[in-house]
Protein backbone atom coordinates (compact mmCIF):
# COMPACT_ATOMS: atom_id res chain seq x y z
CA UNK A 1 0.00 0.00 0.00
CA UNK A 2 0.65 3.47 -0.39
CA UNK A 3 3.29 4.86 2.19
CA UNK A 4 5.65 7.87 3.54
CA UNK A 5 8.30 8.07 5.23
CA UNK A 6 10.52 10.98 6.67
CA UNK A 7 13.49 11.77 8.49
CA UNK A 8 13.65 11.10 12.09
CA UNK A 9 14.19 13.80 14.84
CA UNK A 10 14.46 15.76 16.50
CA UNK A 11 16.43 18.42 14.35
CA UNK A 12 18.18 20.79 16.29
CA UNK A 13 19.24 24.01 14.42
CA UNK A 14 20.21 27.64 15.39
CA UNK A 15 18.42 30.49 13.71
CA UNK A 16 18.94 31.47 10.51
CA UNK A 17 20.26 28.09 9.59
CA UNK A 18 18.74 26.55 6.74
CA UNK A 19 16.65 22.73 7.28
CA UNK A 20 15.85 20.28 4.92
CA UNK A 21 13.52 17.44 6.29
CA UNK A 22 13.81 14.76 3.73
CA UNK A 23 10.27 12.72 2.46
CA UNK A 24 9.98 9.57 0.20
CA UNK A 25 6.64 8.10 -0.31
CA UNK A 26 5.62 5.29 -2.40
CA UNK A 27 2.33 4.98 -4.09
CA UNK A 28 0.47 3.50 -7.06
CA UNK A 29 -0.89 6.16 -9.48
CA UNK A 30 0.19 10.04 -9.26
CA UNK A 31 -0.81 11.15 -5.25
CA UNK A 32 -0.98 14.62 -4.14
CA UNK A 33 1.81 15.65 -1.87
CA UNK A 34 1.65 18.12 0.74
CA UNK A 35 3.56 19.14 4.15
CA UNK A 36 1.61 19.61 7.48
CA UNK A 37 3.17 21.83 10.34
CA UNK A 38 2.06 21.61 14.11
CA UNK A 39 2.76 24.41 16.33
CA UNK A 40 3.05 23.20 20.18
CA UNK A 41 -1.11 23.09 21.54
CA UNK A 42 -2.56 23.62 18.04
CA UNK A 43 -3.86 21.35 14.83
CA UNK A 44 -2.65 20.32 11.99
CA UNK A 45 -2.16 23.27 9.38
CA UNK A 46 -1.11 22.81 6.02
CA UNK A 47 2.14 24.19 4.74
CA UNK A 48 2.50 23.74 1.16
CA UNK A 49 1.23 20.69 -1.43
CA UNK A 50 1.92 19.55 -4.89
CA UNK A 51 -0.19 18.04 -7.31
CA UNK A 52 1.83 17.13 -10.00
CA UNK A 53 5.52 15.70 -10.99
CA UNK A 54 7.85 18.86 -10.67
CA UNK A 55 5.69 21.37 -9.44
CA UNK A 56 7.26 23.55 -6.12
CA UNK A 57 5.28 24.22 -3.32
CA UNK A 58 6.17 27.30 -1.15
CA UNK A 59 4.43 29.81 1.86
CA UNK A 60 6.26 31.17 4.45
CA UNK A 61 9.82 30.60 3.08
CA UNK A 62 9.46 27.13 2.74
CA UNK A 63 9.31 24.97 -0.38
CA UNK A 64 8.99 21.32 -1.80
CA UNK A 65 9.52 19.99 -5.35
CA UNK A 66 7.60 16.66 -6.25
CA UNK A 67 10.24 14.77 -7.63
CA UNK A 68 8.70 11.74 -9.54
CA UNK A 69 12.02 10.16 -10.52
CA UNK A 70 13.48 10.08 -6.60
CA UNK A 71 9.59 9.57 -5.48
CA UNK A 72 10.77 12.65 -2.70
CA UNK A 73 9.29 15.89 -1.32
CA UNK A 74 11.60 17.17 0.86
CA UNK A 75 11.41 20.46 2.70
CA UNK A 76 13.41 22.99 2.88
CA UNK A 77 13.74 26.83 4.38
CA UNK A 78 16.97 28.77 3.77
CA UNK A 79 17.22 30.76 6.78
CA UNK A 80 14.72 29.21 10.02
CA UNK A 81 13.41 31.19 12.63
CA UNK A 82 12.43 30.31 16.34
CA UNK A 83 9.01 30.48 15.67
CA UNK A 84 9.30 27.97 13.17
CA UNK A 85 10.04 25.08 16.02
CA UNK A 86 7.01 22.77 15.12
CA UNK A 87 6.24 19.39 14.30
CA UNK A 88 5.80 18.89 10.47
CA UNK A 89 4.47 16.25 9.05
CA UNK A 90 4.51 14.95 4.84
CA UNK A 91 1.82 13.42 3.53
CA UNK A 92 0.32 12.38 0.24
CA UNK A 93 -3.38 11.48 -1.03
CA UNK A 94 -4.72 8.97 -2.26
CA UNK A 95 -4.97 9.63 -6.05
CA UNK A 96 -8.13 7.10 -6.04
CA UNK A 97 -10.62 5.73 -3.75
CA UNK A 98 -11.28 7.55 -1.01
CA UNK A 99 -8.71 10.14 -1.11
CA UNK A 100 -7.40 9.37 1.92
CA UNK A 101 -4.97 11.24 3.21
CA UNK A 102 -1.32 9.21 4.13
CA UNK A 103 1.22 10.46 6.53
CA UNK A 104 4.73 10.39 7.70
CA UNK A 105 5.15 10.19 11.25
CA UNK A 106 6.57 13.49 11.50
CA UNK A 107 9.65 15.38 12.53
CA UNK A 108 10.03 17.61 15.16
CA UNK A 109 12.66 20.91 14.52
CA UNK A 110 13.87 22.81 17.61
CA UNK A 111 15.05 26.30 16.51
CA UNK A 112 17.76 27.76 19.06
CA UNK A 113 17.86 31.25 19.09
CA UNK B 1 -15.69 31.47 8.59
CA UNK B 2 -15.38 29.03 11.16
CA UNK B 3 -13.31 25.67 10.16
CA UNK B 4 -13.97 21.84 11.49
CA UNK B 5 -14.76 22.03 15.23
CA UNK B 6 -14.58 18.92 17.31
CA UNK B 7 -15.71 18.13 20.73
CA UNK B 8 -14.85 17.89 23.80
CA UNK B 9 -11.41 19.28 23.38
CA UNK B 10 -10.43 16.58 25.77
CA UNK B 11 -12.00 12.99 27.18
CA UNK B 12 -10.71 11.30 30.10
CA UNK B 13 -12.25 7.78 30.62
CA UNK B 14 -12.09 4.32 31.92
CA UNK B 15 -11.65 1.31 30.59
CA UNK B 16 -14.25 -0.38 29.54
CA UNK B 17 -16.60 2.56 29.38
CA UNK B 18 -18.15 3.67 25.95
CA UNK B 19 -17.35 7.83 24.31
CA UNK B 20 -18.69 9.58 21.34
CA UNK B 21 -16.46 12.41 19.90
CA UNK B 22 -18.34 14.67 17.66
CA UNK B 23 -17.22 16.42 14.14
CA UNK B 24 -18.41 19.87 13.23
CA UNK B 25 -17.16 19.86 9.32
CA UNK B 26 -17.34 23.34 7.12
CA UNK B 27 -20.28 23.87 6.24
CA UNK B 28 -20.94 22.45 2.93
CA UNK B 29 -18.67 20.21 2.59
CA UNK B 30 -19.71 17.01 1.81
CA UNK B 31 -16.88 14.57 2.71
CA UNK B 32 -15.57 13.91 6.20
CA UNK B 33 -12.57 11.86 7.34
CA UNK B 34 -11.91 10.73 10.84
CA UNK B 35 -7.89 10.05 11.65
CA UNK B 36 -6.17 8.69 14.57
CA UNK B 37 -2.80 10.19 16.08
CA UNK B 38 -1.46 8.37 19.14
CA UNK B 39 1.51 10.04 20.30
CA UNK B 40 4.96 10.55 18.55
CA UNK B 41 2.71 9.17 15.07
CA UNK B 42 1.35 10.68 12.08
CA UNK B 43 -2.59 10.66 11.82
CA UNK B 44 -3.56 7.30 10.63
CA UNK B 45 -6.52 7.03 8.76
CA UNK B 46 -9.79 5.19 10.22
CA UNK B 47 -13.06 6.01 7.75
CA UNK B 48 -14.64 8.12 5.15
CA UNK B 49 -17.85 9.62 4.74
CA UNK B 50 -19.15 10.98 1.16
CA UNK B 51 -22.26 12.54 2.25
CA UNK B 52 -24.18 10.32 5.34
CA UNK B 53 -22.76 7.33 4.00
CA UNK B 54 -19.75 5.53 5.10
CA UNK B 55 -17.55 4.87 1.48
CA UNK B 56 -14.77 3.56 3.08
CA UNK B 57 -13.91 2.61 6.95
CA UNK B 58 -10.86 0.24 6.25
CA UNK B 59 -9.30 1.98 8.69
CA UNK B 60 -11.39 1.12 11.93
CA UNK B 61 -9.62 -1.01 14.03
CA UNK B 62 -11.74 -3.04 14.91
CA UNK B 63 -15.83 -3.58 15.58
CA UNK B 64 -15.61 -1.66 18.86
CA UNK B 65 -15.38 1.76 16.49
CA UNK B 66 -18.13 3.08 14.77
CA UNK B 67 -19.18 6.27 12.72
CA UNK B 68 -22.05 7.43 11.86
CA UNK B 69 -22.99 10.79 9.84
CA UNK B 70 -26.90 10.66 9.92
CA UNK B 71 -27.59 14.20 7.66
CA UNK B 72 -24.56 14.33 6.20
CA UNK B 73 -23.26 17.11 8.04
CA UNK B 74 -22.36 16.56 11.68
CA UNK B 75 -20.29 13.00 12.63
CA UNK B 76 -20.30 11.15 15.54
CA UNK B 77 -17.18 8.66 16.36
CA UNK B 78 -18.35 6.09 18.45
CA UNK B 79 -16.04 3.74 21.02
CA UNK B 80 -17.18 0.92 23.08
CA UNK B 81 -15.19 -0.91 25.80
CA UNK B 82 -12.41 1.47 25.97
CA UNK B 83 -9.08 0.20 25.98
CA UNK B 84 -5.79 2.10 27.13
CA UNK B 85 -4.65 1.10 23.65
CA UNK B 86 -7.70 4.11 22.49
CA UNK B 87 -5.72 7.10 23.72
CA UNK B 88 -4.82 9.08 21.36
CA UNK B 89 -5.82 12.46 19.47
CA UNK B 90 -8.53 11.89 17.03
CA UNK B 91 -8.98 14.54 14.22
CA UNK B 92 -11.92 15.18 11.90
CA UNK B 93 -11.32 16.67 8.40
CA UNK B 94 -13.27 17.70 5.83
CA UNK B 95 -13.58 19.02 1.84
CA UNK B 96 -15.86 20.37 -0.92
CA UNK B 97 -16.33 16.72 -1.55
CA UNK B 98 -13.33 14.07 -2.69
CA UNK B 99 -11.83 13.33 -5.94
CA UNK B 100 -8.35 14.86 -7.26
CA UNK B 101 -9.52 18.55 -7.59
CA UNK B 102 -6.84 20.72 -5.91
CA UNK B 103 -10.32 22.03 -4.21
CA UNK B 104 -10.64 19.40 -2.75
CA UNK B 105 -7.54 19.68 0.32
CA UNK B 106 -9.01 18.59 4.07
CA UNK B 107 -9.59 21.04 6.24
CA UNK B 108 -8.31 19.57 9.61
CA UNK B 109 -10.07 19.93 13.09
CA UNK B 110 -8.22 20.85 16.51
CA UNK B 111 -8.60 17.31 17.60
CA UNK B 112 -10.07 15.91 20.57
CA UNK B 113 -7.69 13.62 23.03
CA UNK B 114 -9.11 10.60 24.14
CA UNK B 115 -7.00 9.26 27.43
CA UNK B 116 -8.20 5.87 28.95
CA UNK B 117 -7.25 5.36 32.51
Amino acid sequence: GDSVTQMEGPVTLSEEAFLTINCTYTATGYPSLFWYVQYPGEGLQLLLKATKADDKGSNKGFEATYRKETTSFHLEKGSVQVSDSAVYFCALRDASGTYKYIFGTGTRLKVLA
Amino acid sequence: GAGVSQTPSNKVTEKGKYVELRCDPISGHTALYWYRQSLGQGPEFLIYFQGTGAADDSGLPNDRFFAVRPEGSVSTLKIQRTERGDSAVYLCASSLSSGLSSYNEQFFGPGTRLTVL
